[in-house]
């Protein structure tokens, strides 16, 4: 079974700061997908950045990068110029590699608050 | 832009009644999930439909809880009787089927069991 682990329940950060959500993860497969979701308050959760772990090559998406050391099983979100509109639990989720779709295993999650 | 329905968004029951939820996914997507997300915790799944067929319950507490998707669209999750250690946030979620695609994630119904 596949464990993921976000160790900072709470994280508050100045407006235009870069913070960094740390999310490590435990598994025996070698093909699998990770992912951060945003949910903020009263909304529906949404995907912010998705990283195959056959790629080398860290994935970016505008303001949101990724640091994925596939090796130590690490999987950190680094979010730059943070916006009060970055407000919002975010979660660290794996899936396995295969067709067809497998779940999402997510972890606690990481309160981000933006301070102005 | 389409989305995830699911209603209602708030419910209140006492012990012991019958209480359920339901979802339409986004037209096209094959899969189907429900997640439980219980205060300060990340989701887990319920139950995961491939078009109408079950493909993963195994952590749905079957003996009160049940889940269908006829036709394999829109689908409904009940439980029966609710207890108290129920009161969570139920999420629905659809994706295509795809491997490692995005799951779409509705707004989710807020449960409290008195």
């Amino acid at each position: 079974a596949q464990t993921v682990t976000q160790s900072q329940p709470e994280m508050s950060v100045q407006e235009a700061e870069t913070v960094t959500l740390s999310c490590t993860y435990d598994t025996s497969e070698n093909n699998y997908y990770l992912f951060w979701y945003k949910q903020p308050p009263s909304r529906q959760m949404i995907l912010v950045i998705r990283q195959e772990a056959y790629k080398q090559q860290n994935a970016t998406e505008n303001r949101f990068s990724v640091n994925f050391q596939k090796a130590a099983k690490s999987f950190s979100l680094k979010i730059s110029d943070s916006q009060l509109g970055d407000t919002a639990m975010y979660f660290c989720a794996f899936m396995k590699a295969y067709f067809g779709n497998e779940k999402l295993t997510f972890g606690t999650g990481t309160r981000l608050t933006i301070i102005p | 832009e389409a989305e995830v329905a699911q209603s209602p968004r708030y419910k209140i029951t006492e012990k012991s009644q019958a209480v359920a939820f339901w979802c339409d996914p986004i037209s096209g997507h094959a899969t189907l999930y429900w997640y439980r997300q219980i205060l300060g915790q990340g989701p887990e799944l319920l139950v995961q439909f491939q078009d109408e067929s079950v493909v993963d319950d195994s952590q749905l507490p079957k003996d009160r809880f049940s889940a269908e998707r006829l036709k394999g669209v829109d689908s409904t999750l009940k439980i029966q009787p609710a207890e108290l250690g129920d009161s969570a946030m139920y999420l629905c979620a659809s994706s295509l089927r795809t491997e490692g695609t995005e799951a779409f994630f509705g707004q989710g119904t807020r449960l409290t069991v008195v």
